[in-house]
Parts: structure tokens; C-alpha cells; sequence
């Protein structure tokens, strides 16, 4: 079957860097993408990785290893702003299909 | 308005009612889609519409019907429904048809079903 993991909850401190991982078994697999939720609002897209690697967009990164199933969003220099919910999804076969993690709520206190 | 715009944003209905959600983008995409949000639940993907042609139905029970008049707008018209149909429902439009990289979302609707 087809199925994406990550933490239900993680709790970090402003100022820090926490990484909030996700692993995947999917059949196929065209690019993995991570999103940001913040309570009561629509996810919006945070980065793709469809290479292995890290990508980096500020004080987002976001790093694929397509062997062992394995991603993870690093978030540095954490702010208030950033308590949100983050969405792994793979885009799996041939149908450009997300297939969504049920996302990791991260908890940032001063 | 920008960006991708849902309404109503909250919705109640009994189960013998129907409603329709309505989904609006003006930014030129190609593909349009319904997600069902459950709390702690991954996204659920309902229907998608590629260059205005239904390409899933991802065996989404009848009570749950979909429109798509043209590429701009979306419908989800819903009657006869279950109080576990009770979810944030989510339109969302990519660019370049379904092959488009990111998925752009609505606020959502807030669905309560009594």
C-alpha cells in the first residue's frame, strides 16, 4: 500500500532549529512536496524535491533521499509565526496524484 | 480578488438539505481540485478536473457531486449527507494542468452536518 509518516506533534523553542521528518512508501515517485497550514487557513506550498539533496529557501530547507524514502523539512531561527501544521505530500505514480501525510503540528513557546 | 476563493466559508445543513461549495480562481489554471480535511486525517482527495475534464473520482460516494462549467469555477453539490461528511472541505488549482508543481488552496469551507 501506499503510505506517508511524520510526528503527529513536535514542540520547539523561538530561536531554535527543529526538523520534522517524513517517510514514504508510494508506488512510484515524482517529487515530494512540503506545505504549511496555520490553524483555520489553507495549506500553502513551502518546497519540491524531486532529486536527492537539499533545498534551501531561507530559513526553510528541505532535504530528499528517494533510496531510503526519506525527507525532511529544517526550519531555523525559529519565530512565533511559524506554530503552524506541515503537510509532506509524494506525488506518486502516473497520475500526479498527492499523496498527503495527515501532517505534523509544531508548537513553537518563547 | 486573488489567488483561489471559496464560499460559503462555513456551512450547516441538516441531512435531508442541499447545498452546493462554490471554488473561484482567476489565475489562469488548468486543473482543479476537491479535497475533504478531517482533523488529524491526511487530505483527502475527492475529484479532480484537468483542462475542465473529470480525470478522478476517487470513490467518493454519490451524495457528493462535482461541476465543472469551465476552467475558472468549481462546484461540489452535496445533498442526502452524513454527519461524518462534517469536515473542512478544500478547492486547490494547479498551474499547466495536473502536472503543475504546486497545488494553489482556498481557505476553505467549514462543513457541519447535523
Amino acid at each position: 500500500g501506499q503510505n506517508i509518516d511524520q510526528p503527529t506533534e513536535m514542540t520547539a523553542t523561538e530561536g531554535a532549529i527543529v526538523q520534522i521528518n517524513c517517510t514514504y512508501q508510494t508506488s512510484g515517485f515524482n517529487g515530494l512536496f512540503w506545505y504549511q497550514q496555520h490553524a483555520g487557513e489553507a495549506p500553502t506550498f513551502l518546497s519540491y524535491n524531486v532529486l536527492d539533496g537539499l533545498e534551501e529557501k531561507g530559513r526553510f530547507s528541505s532535504f530528499l533521499s528517494r533510496s531510503k524514502g526519506y525527507s525532511y523539512l529544517l526550519l531555523k531561527e525559529l519565530q512565533m509565526k511559524d506554530s503552524a501544521s506541515y503537510l509532506c505530500a509524494v506525488r506518486g505514480g502516473s497520475n500526479y496524484q498527492l499523496i498527503w501525510g495527515a501532517g505534523t503540528k509544531l508548537i513553537i513557546k518563547p | 480578488e486573488t489567488g483561489v476563493t471559496q464560499t460559503p466559508r462555513h456551512l450547516v445543513m441538516g441531512m435531508t438539505n442541499k447545498k452546493s461549495l462554490k471554488c473561484e480562481q482567476h489565475l489562469g489554471h488548468n486543473a482543479m481540485y476537491w479535497y475533504k480535511q478531517s482533523a488529524k486525517k491526511p487530505l483527502e482527495l475527492m475529484f479532480v478536473y484537468n483542462f475542465k475534464e473529470q480525470t478522478e473520482n476517487n470513490s467518493v460516494p454519490s451524495r457528493f457531486s462535482p461541476e465543472c462549467p469551465n476552467s475558472s469555477h468549481l462546484f461540489l453539490h452535496l445533498h442526502t449527507l452524513q454527519p461524518e461528511d462534517s469536515a473542512l472541505y478544500l478547492c486547490a488549482s494547479t498551474p499547466h494542468g495536473v502536472q503543475g508543481n504546486e497545488q494553489f488552496f482556498g481557505p476553505g469551507t467549514r462543513l457541519t452536518v447535523l
